[in-house]
């Protein structure tokens, strides 16, 4: 059955990195895109972009540009999610989502919960 | 960006009950290819969403026939038949036709 095993809870400084990961059993790692959502606190799903395995290209939502940078590893079915500059905005449980076809989200991970504070 | 707008914000149901969820956009979801990327999900409390129909009106896989989504351009509905308990928590539409895709902002759904 498809996994999607993300990376453990984060306590970030402000400006600082982090690096999420997101590795998937189950399914043809290389043949589905590789979405990555955001929800903050008590709000809803924002879509912050999508990384296609099998050849590297992305597509990210402009609102991340400069803030999310993703990246996959063919070798081990794991997609990666650096943000950077982190701020307090920042904090938020950070998905990853498997889709066949980019349009839509079929399996999901359990989510990492990122906090941002001093 | 498209905006998703959701109706309505809370739903309050009956064990067996039928209820519906609207969900406008402010642009069509007709994309270029024909497909109308428009799909549904649930998030109950303490999990991650689970995508429930895609494609306007398809089933994913395991999903309920109690279930069903319709609608075309700017309007959809879900509609959830005979509701049980593991139906509870935030109903989410989400399009994936323009860049960047965006969601609505939750239906909350509860137990009368």
């Amino acid at each position: 059955q498809v996994q999607l095993q993300q990376s453990g809870t984060e306590l970030v400084k402000p400006a600082s990195s982090v690096k999420i990961s997101c590795k998937a059993s189950g399914y043809t790692f290389t043949s589905n895109y590789m979405h990555w959502i955001r929800q903050q606190p008590g709000n809803g799903l924002e879509w912050i972009g999508w990384i296609y395995p099998g050849n590297g290209n992305t597509k990210y939502n402009q609102k991340f540009d400069g803030k999310a940078t993703l990246t996959a590893d063919k070798s081990s079915s794991t997609a990666y999610m650096q943000l950077s500059s982190l701020t307090s905005e920042d904090s938020a449980v950070y998905f990853c989502a498997s889709g066949y076809n980019s349009g839509y989200f079929d399996y999901w991970g359990q989510g990492v919960m990122v906090t941002v504070s001093s | 960006d498209v905006v998703m707008t959701q109706t309505p914000v809370s739903l309050s149901v009956s064990l067996g009950g039928q209820v519906s969820i609207s969900c406008r956009s402010s642009q069509s979801l007709v994309h270029n290819n024909g497909n109308t990327y428009l799909s549904w999900y649930l998030q109950k409390p303490g999990q991650s969403p689970q995508l429930l129909i895609y494609k306007v009106s398809n089933r994913f896989s395991g999903i309920s026939d109690r279930f069903s989504g319709s609608g075309s351009g700017t309007d959809f509905t879900l509609k959830i038949s005979r509701v049980e308990p593991d139906d509870l928590g935030v109903y989410y539409c989400g399009q994936g036709t323009q860049y960047p895709y965006t969601f609505g902002a939750g239906t909350k759904l509860e137990l009368k």
